[in-house]
């Protein structure tokens, strides 16, 4: 399939390190976002997702921060592995549509 | 399977003919996206269908992309006069329930890379 992602930013973490990785998103108004995964040759995958009542949400290993003041998301990794190797997008739902807009994405590289 | 099935996974074709991509999305989701993708960029939007309407197709691009969902389930993606520009990886997601509940988990199949010579 084809590769994604070839010239993104691109965050290189230890294996074992946390990782943290920030988007910034677009309209005041969005309400609902999600982190996705995106494996070469393959579509994004759902990670986690988080309300715009909430600041913090966690999943397994993942952690989503909102920060609705200055429009910023952030997802955090803990213990970064091998298979966390990816692109990283994250996605807003555009207000009264039924669109998701995603964000230009990072590319993640964790080294052994 | 149980994931988004998309058809063909590569195609290649020449400048001004037409091509068909095809989404089989999981059974009983109701909700069915398609996206393109640019090498480096994230997916855009392009079309949203409800059951067997397009309840948003705001994202298409222009008059020679369409799309279709005649019986709610398997959507066909059609492009005219194809163009160069139109390279890109075309994904298709469906979903559970309406966009509108505010469910992110769309489920995306593996895309169909079109290449545009």
């Amino acid at each position: 399939g084809e590769s994604v992602g070839l010239h993104l930013p691109t965050l290189s973490v230890q294996e074992g390190d946390n990782s943290i990785i920030n988007c910034a998103y677009s309209n005041s108004a969005s309400d609902y976002f999600i982190w996705y995964k995106q494996e070469s040759g393959k579509g994004p995958q759902f990670i986690i997702d988080i309300r715009s009542n909430m600041d913090k949400r966690q999943g397994q290993r993942v952690t989503v921060l909102l920060n609705k003041t200055v429009k910023h998301l952030s997802l955090q990794i803990a213990a970064t592995q091998p298979g966390d190797s990816a692109v990283y997008f994250c996605a807003e739902k555009d207000p009264g549509t039924y669109k998701y807009i995603f964000g230009t994405g990072t590319r993640l590289k964790v080294l052994a | 399977g149980a994931g988004v099935s998309q058809t063909p996974s590569n195609k290649v074709t020449e400048k001004g003919k037409y091509v068909e991509l095809r989404c089989d999305p999981i059974s009983g989701h109701t909700a069915l996206y398609w996206y393109r993708q640019s090498l480096g960029q994230g997916p855009e939007f392009l079309i949203y269908f409800q059951g067997t309407g397009a309840a948003d197709d705001s994202g298409l691009p222009n008059d020679r992309f369409f799309a279709v969902r005649p019986e709610g389930s398997v959507s066909t993606l059609k492009i005219q006069r194809t163009e160069r520009g139109d390279s890109a990886v075309y994904l298709c997601a469906s979903s559970l329930t309406p966009a509108g509940a505010n469910t992110g988990e769309l489920f995306f199949g593996e895309g169909s890379r079109l290449t545009v010579l």
